[in-house]
């Protein structure tokens, strides 16, 4: 299986501010026959089931603000919220498509300070 | 615009076997630009990737519930359902269903449903 492992568990960012959270994968998921890195970030808010925000590891769904952004390659990835907003307080984990069994990373708490 | 609707029940006694339905509306379930999952999380934890199957009837699952896992679609019905064998409190969970678009990213995801496991 490869692992998916975030850094911090847990953050609290000032309204306005950066928040930027990191995600390591135990095996490179960039297929080099396309160059691709297979890679997703999600958002869950309490109650709700997550939402897909960016895929390709940097492609932002359609529909999401651009203040989201995601970026790099091989193993080791980063997803930004550039300026957080009060409805951006959720949980974002970042999960694998480049091999059976999909997994998950564990989750980044993302607080209000 | 696809959507997807778990049902089945929310209380489910140990060493029994838990059986979800999800429900696919908008599009047909056959329509081969999905891959159809299962997917849990326990309370206040993380996301866990039960298994998933293609149209076809192909699936695929996750080696840690393998032996205990089977997901099956029902073309007729826009279907698919899961089954989860000799459960126990470990799978008190929320479970989710989703679309695996192209076999790549999960969009959309149904609301959840919650199962509990207890006598």
């Amino acid at each position: 299986d490869i692992v998916m492992t975030q850094s911090p568990d847990s953050l609290t960012v000032s309204l306005g501010e950066r928040a930027t959270i990191n995600c390591k994968s135990s095996q490179s998921v960039l297929y080099s026959s396309n160059n691709k890195n297979y890679l997703a970030w999600y958002q869950q808010k309490p109650g709700q089931p997550p939402k897909l925000l960016i895929y390709w590891a940097s492609t932002r769904e359609s529909g999401v603000p651009d203040r989201f952004s995601g970026s790099g390659s091989g193993t080791d990835f980063t997803f930004t919220i550039s300026s957080l907003q009060a409805e951006d307080v959720a949980v974002y984990y970042c999960q694998q498509y480049y091999n059976i069994p999909r997994t998950f990373g564990q989750g980044t708490k993302v607080e209000i300070k | 615009q696809v959507q997807l609707q778990e049902s089945g029940p929310g209380l489910v006694k140990p060493s029994q076997t838990l059986s979800l339905t999800c429900t696919v509306s908008g599009g047909s379930i056959s329509s081969g630009s999905y891959y159809w999952s299962w997917i849990r999380q326990p309370a206040g934890k993380g996301l866990e990737w039960i298994g998933r199957i293609y149209t076809s009837g192909s699936t695929n699952y996750n080696p840690s519930l393998k032996s205990r896992v089977t997901i099956s679609v029902d073309t007729s019905k826009n279907q698919f359902s899961m089954k989860l064998s000799s459960v126990t409190a470990a799978d008190t969970a929320v479970y989710y269903c989703a679309g695996e678009l192209r076999g790549q990213w999960f969009d959309p995801w149904g609301q959840g449903t919650l199962v509990t496991v207890s006598s």
